[in-house]
């Protein structure tokens, strides 16, 4: 399958840890990357690869990967990290980075 | 710092083409190992990767999509295109195009909706 599998909408206390997880068959072979969306703006990618960073991202956001499961933890959330996270990575051919996944909500309390 | 920028009518009919461009600026299309492609988000969902581009002009396209999509790209303009025919109310969106290298979506436009209506 080159679904991956996303919860709707986790929560997190501000100042604490929260881990948004995307599920599919394509991650036991590739990496994923993930996107935060705000509302109205374009997506902005946070992680890549095993566990990297553009330049600007807060080093709060990491990445990491165990079977079918990739993870996106958020240390010690900011009321400015509320957004849609989306995951991407390759498609069964393994060529296209051409699957998203359906998203997760996070609302910082 | 690299640029994209969307262009393109924001309402088109049932059954026509939509056609948009995405403007390059800050650095050039010609680099051989990005590829340069379309993302979509209809209104309150999630993303749909539409297809994508090189510089060498090999096109992959979403499957669900590929008989209706047609990328191409002008590197004298530093600018890539994409049509879709046969739209229908299913196709509004938000378009994104956006530069991608071997892990990931780097730069993104700031998007563009487009509206299917009579």
């Amino acid at each position: 399958s080159s679904e991956l599998t996303q919860d709707p909408a986790v929560s997190v206390a501000l100042g604490r840890t929260v881990r948004i997880t995307c599920q599919g068959d394509s991650l036991r072979s590739y990496y994923a990357s993930w996107y935060q969306q705000k509302p109205g703006q374009a997506p902005v990618l946070v992680i890549y690869g095993k566990n990297n960073r553009p330049s600007g991202i807060p080093d709060r956001f990491s990445g990491s990967s165990s079977g079918n499961t990739a993870s996106l933890t958020i240390t010690g959330a900011q009321a400015e990290d509320e957004a849609d996270y989306y995951c991407n990575s390759r498609d069964s051919s393994g060529d296209h980075l051409g699957v998203f996944g359906t998203g997760t909500k996070v609302t910082v309390l | 710092q690299l640029q994209l920028q969307e262009s393109g009518p924001g309402l088109v009919k049932p059954s026509e083409t939509l056609s948009l461009t995405c403007t390059v600026s800050g650095g050039s299309i010609r680099f051989s190992s990005y590829s340069w492609g379309w993302i979509r988000q209809p209104p309150g969902k999630g993303l749909e990767w539409i297809g994508d581009i090189y510089y060498s002009g090999n096109t992959y396209y979403n499957a669900s999509l590929k008989s209706r999509v047609t990328i191409s790209i002008v590197p004298s303009k530093n600018q890539f295109s994409l049509k879709l025919n046969s739209v229908t109310a299913a196709d509004t969106a938000v378009y994104y195009c956006a530069r991608r290298d071997e892990q990931a979506w780097f730069y993104w436009g700031q998007g563009t909706l487009v509206t299917v209506s009579s």
